[in-house]
């Protein structure tokens, strides 16, 4: 079973550019996550995907960020303009459903630097 | 509140010893839990879970999880580290809403 493919790995941009991460989730997979993790911390959710409707986006900073998955397979997560802090790892993640015991499987992430 | 707590930022052991992982959590319901790795440059890898049933978890690469509900405790234990094990270990807490509710995470040293 292939896991979860995100690209690029590893991203530098200048702050106020725009930067695009894109996620394939595990196939058959129906609920897909994008998580920020901060050097040193734990993940935080961003938002969270059931098939192609949003479930929770309630800590994405939507004046800056947004994420799509329109035909409710690959994502793509966009951050315009990018600040100083939205430097951190941008991990996604799937699984089957979002039932309670479903653990999440995790891409490898990409590194993202603002200049 | 629903909270998960990793009390150590780090710990320290040599290779061949037995290893924990300290993990508590507070939760109004049943708790689902969960144990995460994450090796350096790379995503969470799930290692087990508690939904129900035994209190003793058996997951992959030969960790286990000590679930105890009396002191609120998910302990990831092995019997005997392997320097390969040195990595960043996290605990989760699914709430109600069945988002994962992450600790801050342990990173585990295991010396030669």
């Amino acid at each position: 079973e292939a896991g979860v493919a995100q690209s690029p790995r590893y991203k530098i941009i200048e702050k106020r550019q725009s930067v695009a991460f894109w996620c394939n989730p595990i196939s058959g997979h129906a609920t897909l996550y994008w998580y920020q993790q901060i050097l040193g911390q734990g993940p935080k959710l961003l938002i969270q995907f059931q098939n192609n409707g949003v479930v929770d986006d309630s800590q994405l900073p939507k004046d800056r960020f947004s994420a799509e998955r329109l035909k409710g397979v690959d994502s793509t997560l966009k951050i315009q303009p990018a600040k100083l802090e939205d430097s951190a790892v941008y991990l996604c993640a799937s699984s089957p459903t979002q039932g309670p015991n479903q653990p999440q499987h995790f891409g490898d992430g990409t590194r993202l630097s603002i200049l | 509140a629903q909270s998960v707590a990793q009390p150590e930022d780090q710990v320290n052991v040599a290779e061949g010893n037995p290893l924990t992982v300290k993990c508590t959590y507070s939760v109004s319901g049943n708790p689902y839990l969960f144990w995460y790795v994450q090796y350096p440059n790379r995503g969470l890898q799930f290692l087990l879970k508690y939904i129900t049933g035994d209190n003793l978890v058996k997951g992959s690469y030969g960790f286990e999880a000590e679930f105890n509900k009396s002191q609120t405790s998910f302990h990831l234990k092995k019997p005997s580290a392997l320097v390969s094990d040195s990595a960043l270990y996290f605990c989760a807490l699914r709430d109600s809403n069945y988002q994962l509710i992450w600790g801050a995470g342990t990173k585990l040293i295991i010396k030669p």
